[in-house]
């Protein structure tokens, strides 16, 4: 299986602020790799897929990079309605699993 | 707009069978691979397994392949995940999704809890 290790698992941040979250797949998965946000008491929503597509309807503040088995999620100017677990999550390989997610709540 | 409606869920003793449902509206139903994810109670994600837009296929993680099974019916737009000899580590918010292969609409869930 391949593992996903993501971090940090938990993120304060000020409004304002850039945040950024690592996913590091335990195996080269070619870019095949989506973000979710997941709000409290919500289902995930994808934010971006195969690294860095922007998802429909996602605000422009939010970007994707990496490539190989290094992979980012970087939020910029942080708004309130942010807070949220983000998780990665890899579609190259069957079991398709995910990071352990980042918390992510305003100071 | 898309939709996923899951149901079925509930208190469930150890050992027993639960068949959850998820009613697709939207978008056709029968052209999409769709997939189980569930999520635990500490927030751990889990990717269940995926079935062919024609049913013809399926594809398990390999720690529920013997107890899980998926199945659809695409004249009812109903995806279904029937859960046998049910343990307390399957106590979890299982949700329905469509698979494009990353997971691109979610349902809102639905709760598993495993106790006696």
């Amino acid at each position: 299986d391949i593992q996903m290790t993501q971090s940090p698992a938990s993120l304060s941040a000020s409004l304002g602020e850039t945040v950024t979250i690592e996913c590091l797949a335990s195996e080269d998965i070619y870019s095949n790799l989506a973000w979710y946000q997941q709000k409290p008491g919500k289902s995930p929503q994808l934010l971006i897929y195969y690294a860095n597509s922007l998802n429909d309807g996602v605000p422009s503040r939010f970007s994707g990079s990496g490539s190989g088995t290094q992979y980012s999620l970087k939020i910029n100017s942080l708004q309130s309605e942010d807070v949220s677990i983000y998780f990665c999550q890899q579609n190259y390989d069957s079991p398709f699993t995910f990071g352990s997610g980042t918390k992510l709540e305003i100071k | 707009e898309v939709q996923l409606v899951e149901s079925g869920g509930g208190l469930v003793q150890p050992g027993a069978s639960l068949k959850l449902s998820c009613v697709a509206s939207g978008f056709t139903f029968s052209d999409y691979w769709m997939s189980w994810v569930r999520q635990t109670p500490g927030k751990t994600m889990e990717w269940i397994g995926d079935i062919k837009y024609d049913g013809s296929y399926t594809n398990y993680a390999p720690s529920l392949k013997n107890r899980f099974t998926i199945s659809r019916d695409n004249a009812k737009s109903t995806l279904y995940l029937q859960m046998s000899n049910v343990r307390s580590e399957d106590t979890a918010t299982y949700y329905c999704t469509r698979r494009q292969p990353y997971f691109d609409y979610w349902g809102q869930g639905v709760m598993v809890t495993v106790s006696s």
